[in-house]
Order: C-alpha cells, then sequence, then structure tokens
C-alpha cells in the first residue's frame, strides 16, 4: 500500500487553458474526495465520491469544475477556462467507509497549481 | 453548520511542551479529527477522538470535552520537525448526508532551539 498518489505535484498554466489533475487513491477504498486549500487556510471540500457515484458537490465547485471516477479507482478533476482565483493546492483524499460509518481519510500529497 | 477557531501562529522551544486548541460549534457531533502539515505537503492523520478525555499516542496527545465543545492537542518533548501546521477537523454528525470533513484554518506552530 504506497498511499494516495496525485499528479502532477505542480502544474503551471496560463490564464483562459484547461488543466486536469489525477488522484489514485488507497486501493481498498472505496470513498474518494477533493479539496481545495489556499494559503493560510485549511482545506476546504469540493466533492465526494463513493465507488463511481459522485454523491456530494460543495458550491464552490463551480460549472468550469469537473469531477469524475469512471471505474472506481482513480479519478479526474478538470477545471477549464483558468482564472487566477484558481491557484491553489488541490488535495485528494480517500477512505474506506460502510453506511453511515465515521472514518479517516488519508490525504495525497496535493497538486499545487498556478495560474499566470 | 460547523464552525471551527484555532490561534493562528505558535511559537515553542526545543524539547518544550506545548498545547494547541481548538473550539467548536456544530449542530450534531461526530468526533473530532487532529492533522499535521508540512509546508507544502499533505494533512497527515494523528488523532481521531469522540468520547470526552485524553487519548494519548507517544509524544503526541489529543483532549475532548464535548460540553465545552472545546480539544486540545498536547505536543510534549517537541523536536524541530514537529514545526507544522496543525489542523483541527469536524467531519458530518450523522444524519447529516454529507462526508465532508470541515477543517480550521490550522494553527502554525514553530519551533525554535
Amino acid at each position: 500500500d504506497t498511499g494516495v498518489s496525485q499528479d502532477p505535484r505542480h502544474k503551471i498554466t496560463k490564464r483562459g487553458q484547461n488543466v486536469t489533475f489525477r488522484c489514485d487513491p488507497i486501493s481498498e477504498h472505496n470513498r474518494l474526495y477533493w479539496y481545495r486549500q489556499t494559503l493560510g487556510q485549511g482545506p476546504e471540500f469540493l466533492t465526494y465520491f463513493q465507488n463511481e457515484a459522485q454523491l456530494e458537490k460543495s458550491r464552490l465547485l463551480s460549472d468550469r469544475f469537473s469531477a469524475e471516477r469512471p471505474k472506481g479507482s482513480f479519478s479526474t478533476l478538470e477545471i477549464q477556462r483558468t482564472e487566477q482565483g484558481d491557484s491553489a493546492m488541490y488535495l485528494c483524499a480517500s477512505s474506506f467507509g460502510a453506511g453511515g460509518s465515521q472514518e479517516t481519510q488519508y490525504f495525497g500529497p496535493g497538486t499545487r497549481l498556478l495560474v499566470l | 453548520g460547523q464552525n471551527i477557531d484555532q490561534p493562528t501562529e505558535m511559537t515553542a522551544t526545543e524539547g518544550a511542551i506545548v498545547q494547541i486548541n481548538c473550539t467548536y460549534q456544530t449542530s450534531g457531533f461526530n468526533g473530532l479529527f487532529w492533522y499535521q502539515q508540512h509546508a507544502g505537503e499533505a494533512p497527515t492523520f494523528l488523532s481521531y477522538n469522540v468520547l470526552d478525555g485524553l487519548e494519548e499516542k507517544g509524544r503526541f496527545s489529543s483532549f475532548l470535552s464535548r460540553s465545552k465543545g472545546y480539544s486540545y492537542l498536547l505536543l510534549k518533548e517537541l523536536q524541530m520537525k514537529d514545526s507544522a501546521s496543525y489542523l483541527c477537523a469536524l467531519p458530518p454528525y450523522s444524519g447529516a448526508g454529507s462526508y465532508q470533513l470541515t477543517f480550521g484554518k490550522g494553527t502554525k506552530l514553530s519551533v525554535i532551539p
């Protein structure tokens, strides 16, 4: 078990470009989360998948953002027409849960996005 | 809703003990997490408290008082590598229909020689 991995670790793009990030969760984890973190703040929730189903989306997730988890394994987060305000660390986390149980979320190293 | 308050920054001396406080308000309680985050890295899990009292785990201990909406993280025998941000987080309460964690802004701890 190598933990949650994310790719790329860093991304610099120009305003208006599209970017896509990938997250590979811990293999036996059925739940996957995306968070965004800016300097001096805690992570803010973006979206949640249980297996392949996207069950929860934050109001922070504008229509320029889309996330998928097509086979219930890895996930992608795409940002279209990037804006400078999208510059942040994008964190992926995964957990194993059943029913309404509370379980620990394990985080990946993040993708740091800079929009110029 | 949920709200978390933590001090923004703290400084402590190597070898000392430091207590990082977290106060919270929530419509329903389902435990409290502490995470450690080194600069530019992912948050890593430290502890989860759901019952009142102190839980010790090596040099780190976490305390919870549900009636007071209060938790603290106690770090003993501080080492330079403990310089990091410490994040307090609340899971959603049962029946909320959500699985997201709500994080505080984090407390940046600087350990000095």
